[in-house]
């Protein structure tokens, strides 16, 4: 089945500074691939997602892109700021499945 | 409107016990899911109910029964559980076009169970 890896899994930067965070995935044939937001206390929210067919999106300051044949995607946030520190995860689906598989998350904090 | 609700917010309960947790949406969406997240781990799928039938059973334990009674309603069964059970429960939804639609889940905030 499908595995996804993300690291790291904390990082810590200075507000407006860029963060980056990297996830890779087991299976070729996951064709979607959505990132979470969790803060303290709360459910994932989506921030942006990638389908396989898109190399590269970018909603205002947060960024991700995907390299099908390396079955590896990331996210890009810039110019960070303290409201962007989360957890933040990964997900693979694959294009045959209602399936989503979370990476481990990763512990942004942003410091003022 | 994107929102998930989910009741209780919180729920302490006895390894006798009988409780249930409650999911609900009103965004027409077809497809619902529960998912088991402990502390510092990511989101688990337990089942996927699609057109308020079950269509994934991720070999969940019969202690845990979910029940779909209408499209906008999703039920979490609770009986015997044990403390390693003690998570956060997490229920979604999606649109429900069918298998490998690529559709964005929508999460509600959960329920922190705790089983002594």
């Amino acid at each position: 089945g499908e595995n996804v890896e993300q690291h790291p899994s904390t990082l810590s930067v200075q507000e407006g500074d860029s963060a980056v965070i990297k996830c890779t995935y087991s299976d070729s044939a996951s064709n979607y691939f959505p990132w979470y937001k969790q803060e303290l206390g709360k459910g994932p929210q989506l921030i942006i997602d990638i389908r396989s067919n898109v190399g590269e999106k970018k909603d205002q300051r947060i960024a991700v892109t995907l390299n099908k044949t390396a079955k590896h995607f990331s996210l890009h946030i810039t110019e960070t700021q303290p409201e962007d520190s989360a957890v933040y995860f990964c997900a693979a689906e694959h294009y045959n499945t209602d399936k989503l598989i979370f990476g481990t998350g990763t512990r942004l904090q942003v410091f003022p | 409107d994107t929102e998930v609700t989910q009741t209780p917010k919180h729920l302490v309960m006895g390894m006798t016990n009988k409780k249930s947790l409650k999911c609900e949406q009103h965004m027409g969406h077809r497809a619902m899911y529960w998912y088991k997240q402990k502390a510092k781990k990511p989101p688990e799928l337990m089942f996927v109910y699609s057109y308020e039938k079950l269509s994934i059973n991720e070999s969940v334990p019969s202690r845990f029964s979910p029940e779909c009674p209408n499209s906008s309603l999703l039920n979490l069964h609770l009986h015997a559980l044990q403390p390693e059970d003690s998570a956060l429960y997490l229920c979604a939804s999606s649109q429900g076009e069918g298998t490998g639609a690529q559709e964005t889940q929508y999460f509600g905030p959960g329920t922190r169970l705790l089983v002594l």
